[in-house]
C-alpha cells in the first residue's frame, strides 16, 4: 500500500489532455517537493518533472506540473501516442525518513 | 553519457544473501547520492535506500532495514546492496539511481536494473 495516492489508470484520445492527480500527507508533499516519472514496460523510470514543476531539459513541455497542500498533479497536454506508459509522483517524507511513491497510473491513448 | 549499470541479481533461496552493484560512468560519481528502488513485477516502486556523499547518511526502508546494507566505493565508482536474510517479498527488479542529494531530491538517472528472484 503506498503512501502517496494515484489513480490506477487515466485515459485520452490523441491530442487532449491527461491529468494525474497524486494525494499525500503533512509529512511529504506539504513540506516537501514532488517529483514525476515515467516508466515504459520492462525500462528503467525516466524523470519527467522535478520541484513540482521543473521540466528536465529534453522533456516536451506538453508536460506540466503543480502543487497545492498535499496534493500534486502532472498534466499532459496535446496527448500523443508515445505518452501511454506508467507514470509514478515521487517525494520525501520526513516521518518515515525516506522516499515515498504513488501506486503508479497507467496513461492509455485511445 | 551517464551510465548506470546494475549487476549481481539472480535465483536465491529464502534466508540467501546477494550483493548487487551499480558501476556507474561518465560523471564524478562522488558528487552524488545514490539509492535503490525496487519495482515488484507488474507493480510500483519501492524505495529501498540511499546514501549520501562521503557515506555519511544513510536510510532504509523499514522492510529491509537489519538485512540489507548500502555502501559504496568512489575510487570504483561503485555502488552495493548487500542482501541478507532474503525473503520471498524481496523478489523484485532493483534499481540504482543518482541524486544531488537525499531529502528534497530527485533521480535523474537511472540504470536499467537487475532483478532477484527469492524463491525455493
Amino acid at each position: 500500500q503506498s503512501v502517496l495516492t494515484q489513480p490506477p489508470s487515466a485515459s485520452g484520445t490523441p491530442g487532449q489532455g491527461v491529468t494525474i492527480s497524486c494525494s499525500g500527507g503533512s509529512s511529504n508533499i506539504a513540506v516537501n517537493t514532488v517529483n514525476w516519472y515515467q516508466q515504459f514496460p520492462g525500462t528503467a523510470p525516466k524523470l519527467r518533472i522535478h520541484n513540482n514543476d521543473r521540466r528536465p531539459s529534453g522533456v516536451p513541455d506538453r508536460f506540466s506540473g503543480s502543487k497545492s497542500g498535499t496534493s500534486a498533479s502532472l498534466a499532459i497536454s496535446g496527448l500523443q501516442s508515445e505518452d501511454e506508459a506508467d507514470y509514478y509522483c515521487a517525494a520525501w517524507d520526513n516521518s518515515l525518513n525516506g522516499y515515498v511513491f504513488g501506486s503508479g497510473t497507467k496513461v492509455t491513448v485511445l | 553519457e551517464v551510465q548506470l549499470v546494475e549487476s549481481g541479481g539472480g535465483l536465491v533461496r529464502p534466508g540467501g544473501s546477494l550483493r548487487l552493484s551499480c558501476a556507474a560512468s561518465a560523471f564524478t560519481f562522488s558528487n552524488y547520492c545514490m539509492t535503490w528502488v525496487r519495482q515488484t513485477p507488474g507493480e510500483g516502486l519501492e524505495w529501498v535506500a540511499s546514501i549520501s556523499w562521503g557515506s555519511t547518511f544513510i536510510y532504509y526502508v523499514d522492510s529491509v532495514r537489519g538485512r540489507f546494507s548500502i555502501s559504496r566505493d568512489d575510487a570504483k565508482n561503485s555502488l552495493f546492496l548487500q542482501m541478507n536474510n532474503l525473503r520471498a517479498e524481496d523478489t523484485a527488479v532493483y534499481y540504482c539511481a543518482r541524486s544531488l542529494g537525499i531529502g528534497n531530491h530527485y533521480f535523474d538517472y537511472w540504470g536499467q536494473g537487475t532483478l532477484i528472484t527469492v524463491s525455493s
